[in-house]
């Protein structure tokens, strides 16, 4: 299906585990985001991609690493998950940085 | 950093009311965007705004970009209950590597039927 997918939809890990967040998009959008949506703070930005190869710090980034070798791809990892990064996790995409279209989102529990 | 400041927080309103919410910024921005967000979904793009002063709608929506280019509103008409969710302004100062949008805290709409 055409779109912005990502998995996995629920998420429970521990504290210290890595995981992996995963966001594929099927528009070859040259553009791709990380964002998390906390109570009080709205979507705050983590990582972007502005294309394969390229990426760039949010204001939110310590904690969280991401790669882009494909352009429909954009996962990111939590190194050693800490509880205060329980959280919703968005991955949006955009074809010239307008207009953001996001996914459905990643709800992560870190216990 | 920039920020943007949206009002207000959250709102109950009686189904068939008008609802208006707003965002302001300190800083200029050429674009306009308001997000509605669903529960369990991600933030689906209502409106885009492209010029100072412009008024577009969709629907029931209106949304108009400042003449300062601090500022944008978005008024929804004749509420209903599927209005429900999370609204949310953003804006830009320009595509490609000139910035990234900068979203705003979100108001909670929430309609009793």
């Amino acid at each position: 299906d055409a779109g912005i997918t990502q998995s996995p939809r629920y998420k429970i890990t521990e504290t210290g585990r890595q995981v992996t967040l995963m966001c594929h998009q099927t528009w070859s959008h040259s553009y791709m985001f990380w964002y998390r949506q906390d109570l009080g703070h709205g979507l705050r930005l983590i990582y972007y991609s502005a294309a394969a190869d390229i990426t760039d710090k949010g204001e939110v980034s310590d904690g969280y690493v991401v790669s882009r070798s494909k352009t429909e791809n954009f996962p990111l990892t939590l190194e050693s998950a800490t509880r205060s990064q329980t959280s919703v996790y968005f991955c949006a995409s955009s074809r010239d940085n307008y207009g953001y279209t996001f996914g459905s989102g990643t709800r992560l529990t870190v216990v | 950093g920039q920020q943007l400041n949206q009002s207000p927080q959250s709102m109950f309103i009686q189904e068939g009311e008008d609802v208006s919410m707003n965002c302001t910024s300190s800083s200029i921005f050429n674009t306009w965007l308001w997000y509605k967000q669903d529960p369990g979904e991600g933030p689906v793009l209502l409106i885009a705004l492209y010029k100072a002063g412009e008024l577009t709608s969709n629907g029931r929506l209106t949304a108009q970009f400042g003449i300062t280019r601090k500022d944008s509103f978005l008024n929804i008409s004749a509420s209903i209950p599927s209005d429900v969710g999370i609204y949310f302004c953003a804006g830009q100062i320009g595509g490609g590597s000139q910035g990234n949008l900068i979203f705003g805290k979100g108001t909670k709409l929430s309609v009793k039927p």
